[in-house]
Parts: structure tokens; C-alpha cells; sequence
């Protein structure tokens, strides 16, 4: 079936320093990627559409000049955490639409620390 | 709008124990239902669906049917395995557009 893949899966970078999260589709095209954080034991927060060739929508709350998103190719989408603080470690999922329902594939996330 | 309240977790149940994860959903219309599995240090996968009312969808032994009167679609398994403990997720297709909404999710304890 499709495959999205993240990367990296881990990461840990110093307060101040940006970080960027990749999610390719391996074998589809996706025009739409969604972007998740997951704290720990809760659910998956839904931070951002990220649209190929378009400007990201972000949900309400979610710092845009913070969580850089850019869609460039119709199989690439990342998200960059600029100027990192502690308070952002989390863990990062990105996902794309397997079709035109709403049955999506699901990059194998991203722990990020910020220390 | 959709919504989805999930049973609470954690669940401790030892091997070969007979499963229920609880779902309801409130929804305009009908929309679509998912569980999703998340194994320890995972992402997400995609475990079973039901596009429609009285659909059962089924993978690895779990099942869940599409109760529209009820308006649930409870995760069930016969016998879990230790190799199941992971953390479910019950979503529902929101309506506005084909984006998911997100139960809290079960994390699932399956002891040997």
C-alpha cells in the first residue's frame, strides 16, 4: 500500500535552534499533507493543512511564523519548528489523504527534544 | 460538527482476554469511522473502517460494526495478544471536509 515517510524519526536540538521535519509520499502523489502534534497520553492535535504549491491553513492557536510549513513538490511536505523552545518537544505526525475520502496514511512521527 | 468520546484508558487485560474499546460519535449526517493503532514509538496505522451503517470492518482479529442507532463503533477482539498492546484511536470523518477527528485514544495493556 502507500507509504508516507517522516523523517527524521528522532531529533534533539538546542533552545534557539530551528529544526525540519519531512514527510514524503513514496508512491502517490499528495496535493494535501496534514500536520499533527501528540502530547504525551492525549490525542493527535491537528496543527496545520499544508497545501502543494499553496500557503499552509493553520488551525486556530498554532503559531505559523513558528511552525514554518512548505509544500513544495506534490510528494514533499515539511514542517520546520524555528527558534525552539523546551515547550515544543512533542511528538510531530504528518499525514496524506489516501484518496479522495477521508482515509489517510500516517508518516511514523517525529520525537523531537528540545534541551 | 462530528465529535468522538472514547473509553478511557488504560485497559490491562491479560493475553487471550476478550476485548471492548468503546466509540460514540455524534455526527451530521453520515460519516465515515476509522480505528487507528499506534504502537509504542509509532506512527499511526490504519487498523479497520465502515463507510456506512451495519458495515463491520475487521483486520488482525479486531472487529467493529457501524451502529447507527446507537451511533458507536465499538473495537472488539476475541483473544488479544501481548503483541496488541498499543494505544487505539476511534475517528470519525469530519464533515467539512475529509480531515479526521481524533478520540483521546485507549492505551491498551495486554500482560502475558
Amino acid at each position: 500500500g502507500a507509504v508516507v515517510s517522516q523523517h527524521p524519526s528522532r531529533v534533539i536540538c538546542k533552545s534557539g535552534t530551528s529544526v525540519k521535519i519531512e514527510c514524503r509520499s513514496l508512491d502517490f502523489q499528495a496535493t494535501t499533507m496534514f500536520w499533527y502534534r501528540q502530547f504525551p497520553k492525549q490525542s493527535l492535535m491537528l496543527m496545520a493543512t499544508s497545501n502543494e504549491g499553496s500557503k499552509a491553513t493553520y488551525e486556530q492557536g498554532v503559531e505559523k511564523d513558528k511552525f514554518l510549513i512548505n509544500h513544495a513538490s506534490l510528494t514533499l511536505s515539511t514542517l520546520t519548528v524555528t527558534s525552539a523552545h523546551p515547550e515544543d518537544s512533542s511528538f510531530y505526525i504528518c499525514s496524506a489523504p489516501a484518496g479522495t475520502g477521508p482515509e489517510a496514511f500516517f508518516g511514523q512521527g517525529t520525537r523531537l527534544t528540545v534541551v | 460538527g462530528n465529535s468522538v468520546t472514547q473509553m478511557e484508558g488504560p485497559v490491562t487485560l491479560s493475553e487471550e482476554a476478550f476485548l471492548t474499546i468503546n466509540c460514540t460519535y455524534t455526527a451530521t449526517g453520515y460519516p465515515s469511522l476509522f480505528w487507528y493503532v499506534q504502537y509504542p514509538g509509532e506512527g499511526l496505522q490504519l487498523l479497520l473502517k465502515a463507510t456506512k451503517a451495519d458495515d463491520k470492518g475487521s483486520n488482525k482479529g479486531f472487529e467493529a460494526t457501524y451502529r447507527k442507532e446507537t451511533t458507536s463503533f465499538h473495537l472488539e477482539k476475541g483473544s488479544v495478544q501481548v503483541s496488541d498492546s498499543a494505544v487505539y484511536f476511534c475517528a470519525p470523518h469530519k464533515d467539512s471536509n475529509y480531515q479526521l477527528i481524533w478520540g483521546a485514544g485507549t492505551k491498551l495493556i495486554i500482560k502475558p
